[in-house]
């Protein structure tokens, strides 16, 4: 049964053209994360949700956006995509924070043209 | 920010071998989880550590949380192919959560 969901797992877009990924829940859990991994490196937190509390991480660029309309639906929108932008990018849910395990959906890899 | 390093960087091991990642920090740290990713997976939850000293185990894993909980260790037993994957350790302050850098493990048939 599918827990975290991402779709698609696979996005292609153009330089300079706006992207949106979506993440989606069953756990109803409080809290939502988005992730940016790139090749052979660890995922990088980008911001979480605690509810409709929003978390930005200090060196996240702005370029980097996010929304959660309802406890099970969490995006992140992407400006204005950049070469640089291309990675795989991770939602992930827990059900609070602090010592929590965190939940990891497949993902979705990103492609900028 | 804070960091969490991992030695080594890579690992390859003959099926059969025993394995061992560390996680170091320059700072006591509250708790420190572990994680599994599969190539082209994404991270899975192992386990989580708390306590100073602590040790767990499951089946061939075994996980460590130093006596200054500045650093954790994962052992695993006697590898196998179903252990390839690159292995993070994780640190989640409530306000804070980051990957180590991750140790990926190569197990040769």
């Amino acid at each position: 049964d599918a827990m975290v969901i991402q779709n698609p797992r696979y996005q292609v877009t153009q330089f300079g053209k706006p992207v949106t990924l979506s993440c989606s829940q069953t756990l109803n859990h409080n809290v939502m994360y988005w992730y940016q991994q790139k090749s052979s490196q660890a995922p990088k937190l980008l911001f979480h949700y605690y509810d409709k509390d929003f978390n930005n991480e200090a060196d996240t660029p702005d370029n980097f956006q996010s929304r959660r309309p309802n406890t099970s639906f969490c995006f992140l929108d992407i400006r204005s995509p950049g070469l640089g932008d291309a990675a795989m990018y991770l939602c992930a849910t827990s059900r609070g924070l602090g010592v929590e395990t965190q939940y990891f959906g497949p993902g979705t890899r990103l492609l900028v043209l | 920010g804070q960091q969490v390093m991992q030695i080594p960087q890579y690992q390859h091991v003959q099926e059969g071998e025993d394995f061992t990642t560390y996680c170091n920090s320059s700072t006591t740290l509250s708790n420190i989880q572990w994680y599994k990713q599969r190539p082209g997976g994404h991270p899975v939850f192992l386990i989580q550590l708390v306590k100073s000293g602590e040790v767990k185990k499951q089946k061939r894993l075994t996980f460590q949380f130093g006596e200054a909980k500045k650093n954790s260790s994962l052992h695993i037993t006697a590898t196998q192919t179903t252990d390839v994957g690159t292995y993070f350790c994780a640190v989640n302050t409530g306000n804070q959560f980051y990957f180590g850098t991750g140790t990926s493990l190569t197990v040769i048939p």
